[in-house]
């Protein structure tokens, strides 16, 4: 049974730092590209960033460029993303998300986590 | 990025069938056979019921249909039941490294 597990997700101040995880499980995990999907409270969902099934091409929503990074450790079946410069209207719950074709980047997904919260306050 | 265009709300009788529009450009939903609709329930994960415009996962009931035509995609549910009653949003892709996925702004079906 395909597993995505989102964690890291706090209440940070404007201006801070997180780095959230996704661990999965069920697949194998560096066959497949990954992205990062949030959704602001009682809001959409907004696309934010994706990495290749083996890290070697990344991609980012202009809104988050230039201060969030995705990465992911096929050895650990984990994604990530780092958060820098943290403003209000990053608060979201954001989702993993897997790509449904091997090795296909920009495809539809089969299988979302549950998210993790992001809280922005100061 | 500009997110697709979805209506805000559309509501539906048990058994009716309902149609949600998703409007794009030539840029996105125009170019590239790669619409994808997603249910949402309250408080749950996005769960994806149409790939590629028009194609059904498995486990996906029939009465959930899609079609593309121009810039336009579509969902249809037909024989509405209490249970369809969620979120839909579509999604695309947007042709660009730069503008990467786009979603609409989602559609809240009621179920009457």
């Amino acid at each position: 049974e395909v597993q995505l597990v989102e964690s890291g997700g706090v209440v940070v101040q404007p201006g801070g730092s997180l780095r959230l995880s996704c661990a999965a499980s069920g697949f194998t995990f560096d066959d497949y590209a990954m992205h990062w999907v949030r959704q602001a409270p009682g809001k959409g969902l907004e696309w934010v960033s994706l990495i290749s099934w083996d890290g070697g091409s990344t991609y980012y929503a202009d809104s988050v460029k230039g201060r969030f990074t995705i990465s992911r450790d096929n050895s650990k079946n984990s994604l990530y993303l780092q958060m820098n410069s943290l403003r209000a209207e990053d608060t979201a719950l954001y989702y993993c998300a897997k790509v449904a074709v091997v090795g296909a980047t920009w495809d539809y997904f089969d299988y979302w986590g549950q998210g993790t919260l992001v809280t922005v306050s100061s | 990025q500009s997110a697709l265009t979805q209506p805000a709300s559309v509501s539906g009788s048990p058994g009716q069938s309902i149609t949600i529009s998703c409007t794009g450009t030539s840029s996105d939903v125009g170019s590239y056979n790669l619409v994808s609709w997603y249910q949402q329930h309250p408080g749950k994960a996005p769960k994806l019921m149409i790939y590629e415009g028009s194609k059904r996962p498995s486990g996906v009931s029939n009465r959930f249909s899609g079609s593309k035509s121009g810039n336009t995609a579509s969902l249809t549910i037909s024989g509405l039941q209490a249970e369809d009653e969620a979120d839909y949003y579509c999604c695309s892709y947007a042709g660009s490294s730069t503008s990467g996925v786009v979603f609409g702004g989602g559609t809240k079906l009621t179920v009457l």
